[in-house]
């Protein structure tokens, strides 16, 4: 156990909608990471919150946003939701900044979110 | 842009024999390498990373890698082959000089182990 929740972990919709994914971070992690798992493109970094703020953004798309709360939950919002977008969506959380260089990255389980 | 490439999505190894899997990466500076395996249904955890002291990084569970400069690659090695080794293992690098802190993955090995 990482000590990173993520819910819901499966998750069932039509194109069009839209969904919230959420994810606790390890307690005391200031930064919590997005990622996207899926077949064809493999685990693609979405963007990066450090105690609140946005750090840093990777390939996500504008029909997602993401925020960080005081609390230092993390939500994904999907809007719009195509096909493409049924993958799995990791959350991972690092005590700080540094997280990336030196490795500690602590993932959840991952939303299985899939788009019919 | 750095990125980084496993040869051989699948891997079948026999129980006992020497697992092998290969990552390159592509930078003109010695990034930071990592390795993390994902068992089903679970999340990624960090296996192993070079961070610039030994080249020869030992990790959990008798899994080890070499960075090589001269080759641009950090393959992941465990001499002898367990049931319980069967997973997906990705390669992970970021630059030094990266002003983002994100991780560029590869696209994953998955280990077979037949018994």
């Amino acid at each position: 156990d990482s000590g990173v929740t993520q819910t819901p972990k499966h998750l069932i919709t039509a194109t069009g909608q839209r969904v919230t994914l959420r994810c606790s971070p390890r307690s005391g992690d200031l930064s919590v990471y997005w990622y996207q798992q899926s077949l064809d493109q493999g685990l693609q970094f979405l963007i990066q919150y450090y105690n609140g703020e946005e750090r840093a953004k990777g390939n996500i798309l504008e029909r997602f946003s993401a925020q960080q709360f005081p609390d230092l939950h993390s939500e994904l919002n999907l809007s719009s939701l195509e096909l493409g977008d049924s993958a799995l969506y990791f959350c991972a959380s690092s005590p700080g900044l540094a997280g990336a260089i030196t490795g500690e990255l602590f993932f959840g389980e991952g939303s299985r979110l899939t788009v019919l | 842009a750095q990125s980084v490439t496993q040869l051989g999505s699948h891997v079948s190894v026999s129980e006992g024999a020497l697992v092998l899997l290969r990552c390159n990466y592509s930078s003109s500076v010695p990034p930071y390498l990592f390795w993390y395996v994902q068992y089903p249904n679970q999340g990624l955890q960090l296996l192993l990373k070079y961070t610039s002291a030994a080249t020869l990084v030992k990790g959990i569970n008798g899994f080890e890698a070499e960075f090589k400069k001269s080759e641009t690659s950090f393959h992941l090695t465990k001499p002898s082959a367990h049931m319980s080794d069967a997973a997906e293992y990705f390669c992970a690098v970021r630059l030094r000089n990266n002003a983002g802190n994100m991780l560029t993955f590869g696209g994953g090995t998955r280990l077979m182990v037949k018994p």
